[in-house]
């Protein structure tokens, strides 16, 4: 079975800095999907990136960036110049390319702050 | 841009009686899930629908639930008999068809309150 793991329950970050949340897992499978989601205080879950695990570059979508280490199993985000807005839950999630069988596989999630 | 909507967002029930939560998901996306999350815990996976069946669920997702697509557009989740345990935020998911068709987009939630 497929888990996901999230070591850092809690984080914090001044505004304007960089921060790195990471996220391990483990599969057997060899083809499969990892996304970070944001879940901000309206509870809105909100995808903020995803990456094949196929493709051996890194997924960035302006300033958030992923380092996807295959052989390692981790899949960390960097968030660039933190906002406010930025302060949220974070997780990882998993997804195994199989069929109609699709379903996400959650970690624990990381709780940012970003501080002004 | 289209989007996931459930109703209601907040639905306040009393032990054993029958809640159904109610998601639309995005009009050309045949690929709908359940996930719920008790307050403070992981997001948990329920169940996934595909072509007018269940195409997988979870050990959680007992005789208790059930799903079903009334009307080509609803996508709805029933609880028959709820229990306290069953307090959660209860979030809906679709996703396509396609090559591009692994990203799911969720609803805002409802909030089940059982007391």
């Amino acid at each position: 079975a497929q888990t996901v793991t999230q070591s850092q329950p809690e984080m914090s970050v001044q505004e304007a800095e960089t921060v790195t949340l990471s996220c391990t897992y483990d599969t057997s499978e060899s083809n499969y999907y990892l996304f970070w989601y944001k879940q901000p205080p309206s509870r809105q879950m909100i995808l903020v990136i995803r990456q094949e695990a196929y493709k051996q570059q890194n997924a960035t979508e302006n300033r958030f960036s992923v380092n996807f280490q295959k052989a390692a199993k981790s899949f960390s985000l960097k968030i660039s110049d933190s906002q406010l807005g930025d302060t949220a839950m974070y997780f990882c999630a998993f997804m195994k390319h199989a069929g109609n069988n699709r379903k996400l596989i959650w970690g624990l999630g990381t709780s940012l702050g970003v501080n002004p | 841009e289209p989007e996931v909507t459930q109703t209601p967002s907040h639905q306040v029930t009393q032990m054993g009686q029958e809640v159904i939560l109610r998601c639309v998901p995005i009009s050309n996306h045949l690929y709908f899930y359940w996930y719920r999350q008790i307050l403070g815990q992981k997001v948990e996976f329920l169940v996934s629908f595909y072509n007018n069946e269940i195409s997988e669920k979870s050990e959680i997702f007992d005789d208790q639930f059930s799903v079903e697509r009334p009307d080509g557009s609803n996508f709805t989740l029933k609880i028959r008999s709820t229990k306290l345990e069953d307090s959660a935020m209860y979030f809906c998911a679709s996703s396509e068809t396609g090559q591009v068709s692994y990203e799911q987009y969720f609803g805002p939630g409802t909030r089940l309150t059982v007391t």
